[in-house]
């Protein structure tokens, strides 16, 4: 199985602030890295396929960069429906693979 | 555009045979292409991908549940199905069914449907 970290687990932050999180493969999955957004109660819902393509409807403060192993996540400046727990998921190897999250509260 | 929408048992004992199944709706409901999926989620394993199907009836499954499930594929109903035999306590979390689109030989997981809590309890 191709395991999937990610850091920090858990962050607080103001409205306003760039947020940057990081996602890490156990091997090389190129550019096989999907980002999702969780809020409470709800579904997980698609931010970012294949690393940097953004999902339509998706804001553009949502940006996704890396390769191989080494993924992030950023977003440019966050709102108040940015607060929530996102989470990586490789697509390189059938056996699929999610992160276990982070989550995104309010300073 | 496509929505997918959820239902089965919530509440099962040990030893039971757990039964969701998820309508397609919408974008003319087209399963030709696409792979689709169940997903668990636990506090304890976090989000689980278990297992999937398309419209050949070519399945993949998580090994650790090899052996207990079944996913299926009813085109004509526009609904997909997953079986999971023998549950016990470890089984217990919210059953999400997903759509897997590909583009250039990458997958991703949208939409989701809105998710089915599965106890498992005697």
């Amino acid at each position: 199985d191709i395991q999937m970290t990610q850091s920090p687990s858990s962050l607080s932050a103001s409205v306003g602030d760039r947020v940057t999180i990081t996602c890490r493969a156990s091997q090389s999955i190129s550019n096989s890295l999907n980002w999702y957004q969780q809020k409470p109660g709800k579904a997980p819902n698609l931010l970012i396929y294949a690393t940097s393509s953004l999902q339509s409807g998706v804001p553009s403060r949502f940006t996704g960069s890396g390769s191989g192993t080494d993924f992030t996540l950023t977003i440019s400046s966050l709102q108040p429906e940015d607060f929530a727990t996102y989470f990586c998921q490789q697509s390189y190897s059938t056996l699929w693979t999610f992160g276990p999250g982070t989550r995104v509260d309010i300073k | 555009q496509v929505q997918l929408h959820q239902w089965g048992a919530g509440l099962l004992e040990p030893s039971e045979t757990l039964s969701l199944t998820c309508d397609v709706y919408g974008d003319g409901g087209s399963f030709s292409g696409y792979y689709w999926s169940w997903i668990r989620q636990s506090p304890g394993k976090g989000l689980e991908w278990i297992g999937e199907s398309n419209d050949d009836r070519s399945t993949n499954y998580n090994p650790s549940l090899k052996g207990r499930i079944t996913v299926s594929v009813d085109t004509s109903k526009k609904q997909f199905s997953l079986k999971l035999n023998s549950v016990t306590a470890a089984d217990t979390g919210v059953y999400y069914c997903a759509r897997a689109p590909s583009f250039r030989g990458f997958w991703w997981f949208d939409p989701w449907g809105q998710g089915t809590l599965v106890t498992v309890s005697s």
